[in-house]
C-alpha cells in the first residue's frame, strides 16, 4: 500500500528553528508538495521537489531525498503565526496526491 | 480577486438528505478536485475533473455524485448513500492538465449530519 507519514504534533519557540519530517513509500514518485493549513482553513502551497537536494524559500526550506523516501520541511525565525498544520503530498506514479495526515506545529512564545 | 469560492463555509443536514456543496473558481484553471478531511487523517479524494464535462472517480466516490457544465464550477452532492458525511470539504483546482501542476484550494465547508 502507499503511505505517507509525518509527526502527528510538534512543539517549537518562537525565533527557533523547526524540523519537519515527511517519509514515504508510493508507487512510483514524481514529486512532492509541502502545503500549510490553519485550522478550519484552506491550504496553502509552500514548496514542489522533484529533484533531490534542498530547495529555499525564505524563512522556509525543504529537502528530498529520493532514495531515501524522505522529505524535511524547515521552519526558520519562528513565528506564532506559523503556528498550523503542515501537509506533506506525494505524486504517485498514476499523478495522484498520496497525502500525509499532516504535523500540527504549536509554537510557544 | 482570483480565487476558489466553496459555500456556505457551515452546513447542517439532517440524515438522509442530499445536499449541494458549491464550487467556483475564476482562475481559468481546467482541472477541479474534491477532497474530504476528517481528523487525523490525510485529505482523500473524492472526484476530479480535468475538463468540462468529464470527470473521475477518487478514491472515495461512493455515495457523492459530481457535474462538471461549466469550466468554473464543480458542484458536490453528497447523497443519503454515503455512510458517514460528516466532514470537512475541500474544492481545489489547477491550472491545466499537466500532472504536476500545483493544487489550490478553496476555503473549505464543513458538512455536519444531524
Amino acid at each position: 500500500g502507499q503511505n505517507i507519514d509525518q509527526p502527528t504534533e510538534m512543539t517549537a519557540t518562537e525565533g527557533a528553528i523547526v524540523q519537519i519530517n515527511c517519509t514515504y513509500q508510493t508507487s512510483g514518485f514524481n514529486g512532492l508538495f509541502w502545503y500549510q493549513q490553519h485550522a478550519g482553513e484552506a491550504p496553502t502551497f509552500l514548496s514542489y521537489n522533484v529533484l533531490d537536494g534542498l530547495e529555499e524559500k525564505g524563512r522556509f526550506s525543504s529537502f528530498l531525498s529520493r532514495s531515501k523516501g524522505y522529505s524535511y520541511l524547515l521552519l526558520k525565525e519562528l513565528q506564532m503565526k506559523d503556528s498550523a498544520s503542515y501537509l506533506c503530498a506525494v505524486l504517485d506514479s498514476n499523478y495522484q496526491l498520496i497525502w500525509g495526515a499532516g504535523t500540527k506545529l504549536i509554537i510557544k512564545p | 480577486d482570483g480565487g476558489i469560492t466553496q459555500s456556505p463555509k457551515y452546513l447542517f443536514r439532517k440524515e438522509g438528505q442530499n445536499v449541494t456543496l458549491s464550487c467556483e473558481q475564476n482562475l481559468n484553471h481546467d482541472a477541479m478536485y474534491w477532497y474530504r478531511q476528517d481528523p487525523g487523517q490525510g485529505l482523500r479524494l473524492i472526484y476530479y475533473s480535468q475538463i468540462v464535462n468529464d470527470f473521475q472517480k477518487g478514491d472515495i466516490a461512493e455515495g457523492y455524485s459530481v457535474s462538471r457544465e461549466k469550466k468554473e464550477s464543480f458542484p458536490l452532492t453528497v447523497t443519503s448513500a454515503q455512510k458517514n458525511p460528516t466532514a470537512f470539504y475541500l474544492c481545489a483546482s489547477s491550472i491545466g492538465q499537466g500532472a504536476t501542476d500545483t493544487q489550490y484550494f478553496g476555503p473549505g465547508t464543513r458538512l455536519t449530519v444531524l
